[in-house]
């Protein structure tokens, strides 16, 4: 079966950094991508991992553990245009699997 | 460079009327093609995908189908919509054969079935 799961809601104030968690359990694995998802818009790339490790892109960074099935989006020097859904989704052999998404709201 | 457009934008149809979307990609052959449905305040939940012309995979059992008739067209169908068919509709592509690559998606189709 698969499974992705990550937390409902996040708050965090403007300039600080926050850390988004997402866990896994999928038959096959080729990849976990981290997506941006403004209210009412398609979800935009962010990030992609597929070997262990840290992947820093500007004021983003991915991390990914495949033996713990983990994986965290951290984001700095956070901004109010931050404040979105973030998802994270697995790719298997040909499937791209979305977990529900975390809200994440930045505050002055 | 490689687009995918998605129509129409928004779409208000009565329950038990047809549904026909259709998702277009330029700029790439042979894309893996995705339909995703998300239903307010929630994640995006895999229909159908396609690795090829004519081939489909359904995810989810229900009332809507999928079809490629050429390398770079996906539509999505319903003989008979129902109220819980309403949501947001997202079409994507991605390359075929490329592990690292992203999914792109198209703008969306909000349907709302009254």
């Amino acid at each position: 079966g698969q499974n992705i799961d990550q937390p409902t809601e996040m708050t965090a104030t403007e300039g600080a950094i926050v850390q988004i968690n997402c866990t896994y359990q999928t038959s096959g694995f080729n990849g976990l991508f981290w997506y941006q998802q403004h209210a009412g818009e398609a979800p935009t790339f962010l990030s992609y991992n597929v070997l262990d490790g840290l992947e820093e892109k500007g004021r983003f960074s991915s991390f990914l553990s495949r033996s713990k099935g983990y994986s965290y989006l951290l984001l700095k020097e956070l901004q109010m245009k931050d404040s979105a859904s973030y998802l994270c989704a697995v790719r298997g052999y040909n499937k791209l699997i979305f977990g529900a998404g975390t809200r994440l709201a930045v505050h002055p | 460079s490689q687009t995918i457009h998605q129509w129409p934008a928004t779409l208000v149809q009565p329950v038990g009327s047809p549904l026909s979307l259709e998702c277009t990609v330029e700029g790439t052959s042979n894309p893996n093609l995705y339909w995703y449905r998300q239903a307010a305040g929630r994640g995006l939940q895999l229909l159908f995908y396609s690795v090829g012309i004519g081939q489909i995979s359904s995810e989810v059992p229900q009332n809507l189908s999928a079809s490629r008739p050429q390398d770079r067209q996906f539509i999505l169908s319903s003989k008979k919509l129902l109220l819980s068919d309403s949501g947001f509709y997202l079409c994507a592509w991605r390359t075929l054969g490329t592990a690292g690559t992203e999914a792109f998606f198209g703008q969306g189709t909000r349907l709302t079935v009254v």
